[in-house]
């Protein structure tokens, strides 16, 4: 069965480097997502990407984030300088298209910022 | 924006018993309702969803049921297994087709055998 996969599962940095999560959706899907999960609280919509642009983003995703599809097949989200706050789990999701519904996500990437 | 409320934040049940678990929504635009279950470790997964043109909608032991008016919807699972144990959350959006949803805040359902 078709997944989205997530790289690193874990990944742990000092605060103020640069770090990239990588994502490949699954292949015949045209929407792209990144949520965070906070330790222990609800899941949150940070940005979603259609057709080689943001379609939508949350006041979350500010000037430090941005998401990029660099070639076919993957989808990273990148945070410029990373702070304690940024710590947590972070999902890709992707979805076939418009009135499809369904999202499936990623395992995740715990990132660790001390 | 909308703000999803979600309820209890953690269930105890006994194998074979039903499970409920109640979420209310702020926006009366929504019109998707998906439930999602969190298994320790992994990412969320689709289990059942629901379009505000519909009241209720069951697969197997699960059902989902949406009252428009009160802008509330309800996941029950009857008959419950072990392997129903794991955080289930429930989200809203009134961007179907889009998928920017709203989580609620999470249940943690713990089945008893």
């Amino acid at each position: 069965e078709p997944e989205v996969t997530q790289t690193p599962s874990h990944q742990v940095t000092q605060m103020g480097q640069e770090v990239i999560l990588r994502c490949v959706p699954i292949s015949n899907h045209l929407y792209f997502y990144w949520y965070r999960q906070i330790l222990g609280q609800k899941v949150e919509f940070l940005v979603s990407f259609y057709n080689n642009e943001i379609s939508e983003k949350s006041e979350i995703f500010d000037d430090q984030f941005s998401v990029e599809r660099p070639d076919g097949s993957n989808f990273t989200l990148k945070i410029r300088s990373t702070k304690l706050e940024d710590s947590a789990m972070y999902f890709c999701a992707s979805s076939k298209g418009v009135n499809t519904g369904e999202l499936f996500f990623g395992e995740g990437s715990r990132l660790t910022v001390l | 924006g909308e703000n999803v409320e979600q309820h209890p934040s953690t269930l105890s049940v006994q194998e074979g018993d039903s499970a409920v678990i109640k979420c209310t929504y702020s926006d009366s635009a929504s019109n998707y309702f998906p439930w999602y279950k969190q298994e320790l470790g992994k990412g969320p997964q689709l289990i059942i969803d629901i379009r505000s043109n519909v009241g209720e909608k069951k697969d197997q032991r699960i059902a989902v049921t949406l009252n428009k008016t009160a802008k509330h919807f309800s996941l029950h699972i009857t008959e419950t297994q072990p392997e129903d144990s794991a955080v289930y959350f429930c989200a809203a959006t009134a961007n179907f087709g889009n998928e920017k949803l709203t989580f609620g805040t999470g249940t943690r359902l713990t089945i008893i055998p």
